[in-house]
């Protein structure tokens, strides 16, 4: 079976800092993967999702950026936090298997930036 | 319109009741649903998956109508444990389209 690993597990970082968060996934290939937020109270919100090593797609502009530097793990960066970027960080792998699908979502990293 | 639609709640019911969330979808391409629960401040579970008319799973039931585009999820005798989020999610184009979920507590 597949195991996401995220680190780290909180972080509490000041305005203007850079972030790295770091996804790597066990027990799958070429799996796709995913970054979401999830604000205080509100619902997750797709960041970026990527089919490949390389490739990334951005669902909605922000100071984020997201890397595939190998098959199985995924980076979230930012080079200057913003408050509104304090949030519940997930990553999540989806792998297909003919017309069945099976999510699985790591841990999460719990952001607060002051 | 969201694309993935779900009464906020909270659902207050009492241990043994039957409750019934809803959810509605706008992309008829969708092809997949689940059901996922999230415990506070815990990522997202799978709890089931929906890939034609429905599907049971002990007291868990979910039923998808396409032609009515919405999903609901069925607990039958609830437990004081099944006290969570529950998110409803579409899954279509390789991305899985989040509801903001339904609160559900479960009283004694």
């Amino acid at each position: 079976s597949q195991t996401i690993h995220q680190w780290p597990a909180t972080l509490v970082q000041p305005v203007g800092s850079p972030l790295s968060l770091e996804c790597t996934v066990e027990g799958t290939s070429n799996p796709n993967l995913y970054w979401y937020r999830q604000a205080a109270g509100r619902g997750l919100q797709l960041l970026f999702y990527s089919v490949g090593i390389g490739q990334i797609s951005s669902e909605v502009p922000q100071n984020l950026s997201a890397s595939r530097p190998q098959d199985r793990q995924f980076i979230l960066s930012s080079k200057k936090l913003l408050l509104s970027d304090s949030g519940f960080y997930l990553c999540a792998c989806v792998r297909s298997s003919g017309l069945n699908y099976e999510q699985y979502f790591g841990p999460g990293t719990r952001l607060t930036v002051t | 319109r969201k694309e993935v639609e779900q009464d906020p709640g909270p659902f207050n019911v009492p241990e043994g009741a039957t409750v019934a969330f809803n959810c509605t979808y706008s992309n008829s391409a969708s092809q997949s649903f689940f059901w996922y629960r999230q415990d506070c401040r815990k990522e997202p579970k799978l709890l089931m998956s929906v890939y034609s008319s429905g599907n049971e799973d002990g007291r868990f039931t979910a039923q998808l109508n396409r032609a009515s585009q919405y999903i609901s999820l069925l607990i039958r005798d609830s437990k004081l444990s099944d006290s969570a989020t529950y998110l409803c999610v579409g899954f279509g184009g390789g991305k899985l389209i989040f509801g903001q979920g339904t609160e559900l507590s479960v009283k004694p």
